[in-house]
């Protein structure tokens, strides 16, 4: 099935240091979801975004919503050691019938 | 509060046999429900969803199927495995919010399968 372009694929950070991730599109969505997976889990929702241009902050993270409607960007400040995992963005399309488009994911490493 | 729930955790299952996994969900009503699958290192895979009970969407070819025989309960079958079967296999909800709110999906645990 089709995926989002999300980028980088991963990255080795240093404790402290803040990160920022991407993800793009042909297609205009209207929801954009950011979610984190620890080993062995299921991922957990971060951040909803429901509207163009909106700008939402859950901690030491931020999320965008594109005005294009076809990218979405995270940002975490003052990375920590428990930031590391995978982060996925997704997408639904209008009409898709409740169904999301999932990115590729981002893997983070955070060395102290 | 809504909860999701998947079972069993693990499992190893020889080429051939039957599978089943269960996901139930709790606190909502008329739910979503999703079956993804991820392969090692890998990104989602949307296998089934459904819209309501006994309504199954299939989104790729494959050896599997879905069912769901009450509102809150979502099984992933299989008669006979194969070894490209093996994954994590995730079952999902979500309910259609209000205009302003979107749609978004909550996870299970999630389902480590090995066949061998």
């Amino acid at each position: 099935g089709q995926q989002l372009n999300q980028s980088p694929q991963s990255m080795f950070i240093q404790e402290g240091e803040d990160v920022s991730m991407n993800c793009t599109s042909s297609s205009i969505f209207n929801t954009w979801l950011w979610y984190k997976q620890d080993p062995g889990e299921g991922p957990v929702l971060l951040i909803a975004l429901y509207k163009a241009g909106e700008l939402t902050s859950n901690g030491r993270l931020t999320a965008q919503f594109g005005i294009t409607r076809k990218d979405s960007f995270l940002n975490i400040s003052a990375s920590i050691p428990s930031d590391v995992g995978i982060y996925f963005c997704a997408g639904q399309r209008a009409g898709t019938a409740s169904k999301l488009t999932f990115g590729t994911g981002t893997r983070l490493q955070v060395t102290l | 509060s809504q909860t999701i729930h998947q079972w069993p955790a693990t499992l190893v299952q020889p080429v051939g046999s039957p599978l089943s996994l269960e996901c139930t969900v709790e606190g909502t009503s008329n739910p979503n429900l999703y079956w993804y699958r991820q392969a090692a290192g890998r990104g989602l895979q949307l296998l089934f969803y459904s819209v309501g009970i006994g309504q199954i969407s299939s989104e790729v070819p494959q050896n599997l199927s879905a069912s769901r025989p009450q509102d809150r309960q979502f099984i992933l079958s299989s008669k006979k495995l194969l070894l490209s079967d093996s994954g994590f296999y995730l079952c999902a909800w979500s309910v259609l919010g209000q205009a302003t709110s979107g749609n978004t999906i909550y996870f299970g645990e999630g389902s480590w399968l090995t066949v061998v």
